[in-house]
């Protein structure tokens, strides 16, 4: 993707809550994935869940949750029952470009949790 | 634990100087992938390599260089070190090429000095 953009700096939720990220990205490619990566204060990039844009069905993973719009190019994600460990950043990624496949991040939503 | 393994954790250099990072991909992975992560600034890619093979370049300087070995690990290369080269650098690694999940190492904190 040339440009994946997250809107949204930061965020705060309160436990239990849920929450939504949002994720907006360009790309020519037809059959692609996405990503969700975490990344709480230890800096480890953490996948938290993909999306192949092939499949209409959103993906989910436990309490996470993703609302694809493909024709949108947007690609939310949903965090339910929020946890003080979901504190973190959280990065959107999606593809750059064909041939060589190679992942391009948005800059980032800091999200706290908040007891 | 991802699977991929990238050492030193932590390295302080002062510039001028040559570093070598380096990574193990997970078993059975043959994409390496390099990225870079500075202060306040997301993941910019720097370069991928596929079984050997360098397959993408991305934003990475001149001064830089990476290769993989037969074995599959990846060595990065960051010489005449300025400041601005204090970043944290990720390794990840794929299968394949395509589609699939890039996984990532704890990284390598490099502080220039």
């Amino acid at each position: 993707a040339q440009t994946v953009t997250q809107s949204q700096p930061e965020m705060s939720v309160q436990e239990a809550e849920t929450v939504t990220l949002s994720c907006t990205y360009d790309t020519s490619e037809n059959n692609y994935y996405l990503f969700w990566y975490k990344q709480p204060p230890s800096r480890q990039m953490i996948l938290v869940i993909r999306q192949e844009a092939y499949k209409q069905q959103n993906a989910t993973e436990n309490r996470f949750s993703v609302n694809f719009q493909k024709a949108a190019k947007s690609f939310s994600l949903k965090i339910s029952d929020s946890q003080l460990g979901d504190t973190a950043m959280y990065f959107c990624a999606a593809p750059s470009g064909a041939g060589s496949y190679q992942l391009t991040f948005g800059k980032g939503t800091k999200l706290s949790v908040i007891p | 634990d991802s699977g991929v393994t990238q050492t030193p954790k932590h390295l302080i250099t002062a510039t001028g100087q040559r570093v070598t990072l380096r990574c193990s991909p997970r078993s059975g992975d043959l994409s390496v992938y390099w990225y870079q992560q500075s202060l306040d600034q997301g993941l910019q890619f720097l370069i991928q390599y596929y079984n050997g093979e360098e397959r993408a370049k991305g934003n990475i300087l001149e001064r830089f260089s990476a290769q993989q070995f037969p074995d599959l690990h990846s060595e990065l290369n960051l010489s005449s070190l300025e400041l601005g080269d204090s970043a944290l650098y990720f390794c990840a690694s794929s299968v394949g090429l395509i589609g699939n999940t890039i996984y990532f190492g704890e990284g390598s904190w490099l502080t220039v000095v």
